[in-house]
This record gives structure tokens, sequence and C-alpha cells, in this order.
């Protein structure tokens, strides 16, 4: 079993959807969480952090369930620039504080 | 400011040949990351350094591979005796800190094919 698992996809949803990608992680002891998003043949950068009260920026929600070990990512008002694929990381635990591990990420195609 | 520099961008090169792939972080970063992605997967973790030290390298392969961070700034990868296998888009990232909320930022990476 991957330490970090994503549903691969592809989403493909119609502008102005509302999409919602889920990811799961092994290590209980897990510190940090993000979200990255990465275009084809381009770097991974960086969407948000995750917080364990959920936070907000703009159409992006991000929320995190410790107890079940997972995190979610809410796209609202699906925009054709938000097509790409979006990778769930996972940073620390109780003896390695800077290791990130990054899912293989979700696939989001948003069409006119 | 300036961002996370690999050289170069694109490598080919025989099979069993020697390489290596620099990387120059964000000033002031203390941690830095080498990762390698194939296509149709996310990155995965090589070897990351805080400071000249390697803190983690778990993630290395075998011994063919090898990082090194001499003064806590520039680091270098380098790989022996290449294999095919060895063909990936290698990602290099640094962080303010090690631990804790502090993201990784990405350099463009270096796209390395061996024939």
């Amino acid at each position: 079993r991957k330490e970090v698992e994503q549903d691969p996809g592809p989403f493909n949803v119609p502008e102005g959807a509302t999409v919602a990608f889920n990811c799961t992680y092994s290590n209980s002891a897990s510190q940090s969480f993000f979200w990255y998003r990465q275009d084809c043949r381009k770097e991974p950068k960086l969407l948000m952090s995750v917080y364990s009260s959920g936070n907000e920026d703009g159409r992006f929600t991000a929320q995190l369930n410790r107890a079940s070990q997972y995190i979610s990512l809410l796209i609202r008002d699906s925009k054709l620039s938000d097509s790409a694929t979006y990778l769930c990381v996972v940073k620390g635990d109780n003896t390695n504080a800077g290791k990130s591990t990054f899912g293989d990420g979700t696939t989001l195609t948003v069409k006119p | 400011g300036a961002g996370v520099s690999q050289t170069p961008s694109n490598k080919v090169t025989e099979k069993g040949k020697y390489v290596e792939l620099r990387c120059d972080p964000i000033s002031g970063h203390t941690a830095l990351y080498w990762y390698r992605q194939s296509l149709g997967q996310g990155p995965e973790f090589l070897i990351y350094f805080q400071g000249t030290g390697a803190a983690d390298d778990s993630g290395l392969p075998n011994d063919r591979f090898f990082a090194v961070r001499p003064e806590g700034s520039v680091s270098t990868l380098k790989i022996q005796r290449t294999e095919r296998g060895d063909s990936a888009v290698y990602l290099c990232a640094s962080s303010l800190i090690p631990g804790g909320s502090s993201p990784l930022h990405f350099g463009n990476g270096t796209r390395l094919t061996v024939t």
C-alpha cells in the first residue's frame, strides 16, 4: 500500500461545476499537509496548505480529518484554467520532520 | 526573487555513463530535496539535506545514486553507470526549514533520458 493514495481520475467536469478530490495517508503521525498543482510538463506548485480546522482560499477549500487520515480539496465554480493534476502531500512524522511524500495525483479537466 | 534553479534542463546520455545534475536553491533556504518523477506518477522522494548533511537518504534507489551539498547551498545529484530505468524528470526543491508547515518550492526539473 502506498503511503499517500489518491483517486487518479480523470475527472472531467464542465465549467462552473463543483468537484472534490480525496486523499488518504497511512502514517498517523504525519504532521503537515498540502495540496500542490502540477500542469503538464511543469513543476509542482503549492496550491494551499491544509489545516486541522479546514481552510479556504477563494474557490478552493481544504479539509483534514486526522481520525480517518484523509484530506480533501473542494473546487467551486471550476474554471478552464483549473485543468491540471492535483497532488496531495504529507509531510513529517515523529522521527523525520522534513520528508514530504506525494500522492500520484488526480487529473482534472474542465471543459467549456 | 530568484526561485530554485536546476541545470541542465535536459540531459541525454548513453547507458553506462555518469551524469551530474545541479540544483541551486532559494537563497536562505536550509532544506534541499531531490525527487524524481516518471510519467503518470507523483514525485518520488530520493534524499533531503538540512544544511550540508543528508538528513534522510532513504529514497535513493541504490548505490549508483549519490548527492552532495558541500556548502549548504548548491547541491549535485550524481548517477553512476546510468541505466535506461533511470530516465525520468529529476526535481529539486527547497524550503525555508525542513519541518513544520514550511512548503517545498520546486525548480523546473532536469529531464534525464538514458539511451
